[in-house]
């Protein structure tokens, strides 16, 4: 059972385009993250969001936080070529202190010049 | 540099003969945790670490064993592997562990192929 949903698992676009990719759960998460990674190499984080509701913006990626915090997206706006690669995001369980750390399955984008 | 390194990157092995993935990071920092890469899975935890001496169970531990004797060593060990083991490996730091913080730093991964 996969506790956190990515979709779509796959995305190809081309550049200039528009594009979200969704976190779906329906467990409450303390904190959720969206991490890249690109092949041959390890996730690299891009953004930690933490308050239910919470925006956050990283140059053309914007992060949102369900306000129940069992959900986030990632928008990217007007994608390029090197936004290419494996979108995870991961979260920490609200109940408990455990130190488990779920991911979802991944969104791979391929982003056509 | 500050950074989380594995060895090995590459292992061909065959069923049964034990191994040890090492890792080891400079960063001082508290929490360690391994994950496995599996296509249309995405990352699944193994083992964690809060701290030296303490360890637990991930969401998929059969199979492995871990130790932290030391603070920024952190190796997987497989007793007997077997080709269900056969995957990519990335090793995990993080400064603590803390419901709202908890970036982890990953390693280069091992990909693993159990014959």
């Amino acid at each position: 059972t996969q506790l956190l949903e990515q979709s779509p698992q796959f995305l190809s676009i081309q550049e200039g385009e528009n594009l979200t990719v969704y976190c779906n759960s329906s467990s409450v998460f303390s904190s959720l993250q969206w991490y890249r990674q690109e092949p041959g190499e390890g996730p690299v984080l891009l953004v930690t969001v933490v308050t239910g509701g919470e925006v956050k913006k990283l140059k053309r990626l914007t992060f949102q936080f369900g306000d129940a915090r069992k959900d986030s997206s990632l928008h990217i706006t007007a994608a390029q070529p090197g936004d290419t690669g494996l979108y995870l995001c991961a979260g920490a369980r609200s109940s408990g202190n455990t130190g488990k750390l779920i991911f979802g399955q991944g969104t791979t984008l391929q982003v056509k010049p | 540099e500050a950074q989380v390194t594995q060895n090995p990157r590459y292992l061909i092995t065959v069923t049964g003969k034990k191994l040890t993935v090492t890792c080891s990071q400079n960063m001082n920092h508290e929490y360690m945790s391994w994950y496995r890469q599996d296509p249309g899975l995405g990352l699944r935890q193994i083992y964690y670490s809060m701290n030296v001496e303490v360890t637990d169970k991930g969401d998929v531990p059969e199979g492995y064993k871990v130790s932290r004797k030391e603070k920024r060593n952190f190796p997987l060990i497989l007793e007997s592997p077997s080709p269900n083991q056969t995957s990519l490996y990335f090793c995990a730091s993080s400064l603590f562990w803390g419901l709202s913080y908890n970036e982890q730093f990953f390693g280069p991964g091992t990909r693993l192929t159990v014959l």
